[in-house]
């Protein structure tokens, strides 16, 4: 089983700042890895697939890269509806597993 | 627009069983693979099972094989998840997802959730 470890697990960041989520995976997963964003008590939407393509409707703000086992998701400027807890998963090996998330909260 | 509606949560003493169901609309149901993912009360994510467009293949997270079973009807447009000799730890909300086109083992929609809990 591939093993993914985010980091930090909480990241305060001011509005409008940069915030730099981290994405390590025990073995390569080549590009096969997305990102998810998740709003307290609802269901987790996705933002980025293939290491680095955004999903439909995601603002330009989010961008993804990396690829192996060292991935990154970025969010430009920090806006009030990002503050939420992101998941990494991987999907180059069955069983799919995530990250245990990365909690974004206001500084 | 595509929805997935869960249904069938509740509470459920250890060793029960429960049968959640997903209905899906506003896509070609047929063309598409659909999974299970489910999160327990303050932890993360956690993959459950899988199910191809035509149920030709099926996989599970290692630690439920043999207590879960997905299934799907495509006249009914709906994925089912058997739920057997449940334990505690298998309280959880658990969503349907769509997978991503072109075999990407992704979620790209998802279901509410429904919640399961798993007590006695």
């Amino acid at each position: 089983e591939i093993v993914m470890t985010q980091s930090p697990v909480t990241l305060s960041v001011s509005p409008g700042e940069r915030a730099t989520l981290s994405c390590r995976t025990s073995q390569s997963v080549d590009s096969n890895l997305a990102w998810y964003q998740q709003k307290p008590g609802q269901a987790p939407r996705l933002l980025v697939y293939g290491a680095s393509i955004r999903a439909t409707g995601v603002p330009a703000r989010f961008s993804g890269s990396g690829s192996g086992t060292e991935f990154t998701l970025t969010i430009g400027s920090l806006q009030s509806e990002d503050y939420a807890l992101y998941y990494c998963q991987q999907y180059e090996n069955w069983p799919l597993t995530f990250g245990g998330g990365t909690k974004v909260e206001i500084k | 627009q595509v929805q997935l509606v869960e249904s069938g949560g509740g509470v459920v003493q250890p060793g029960g069983s429960l049968r959640l169901s997903c209905a899906a609309s506003g896509f070609t149901f047929t063309s598409y693979a659909m999974h299970w993912v489910r999160q327990a009360p303050g932890k993360g994510l956690e993959w459950v099972a899988f199910v191809r467009y035509d149920s030709t293949s099926k996989y599970y997270a290692e630690s439920l094989k043999g207590r879960f079973t997905i299934s799907r009807d495509n006249s009914k447009r709906t994925v089912y998840l058997q739920l057997n000799s449940l334990r505690a730890e298998d309280t959880a909300v658990y969503y349907c997802a769509r997978d991503g086109a072109g075999g990407r083992r992704i979620f790209d929609f998802w279901g509410q959730g429904t919640l399961v809990t798993v007590s006695s």
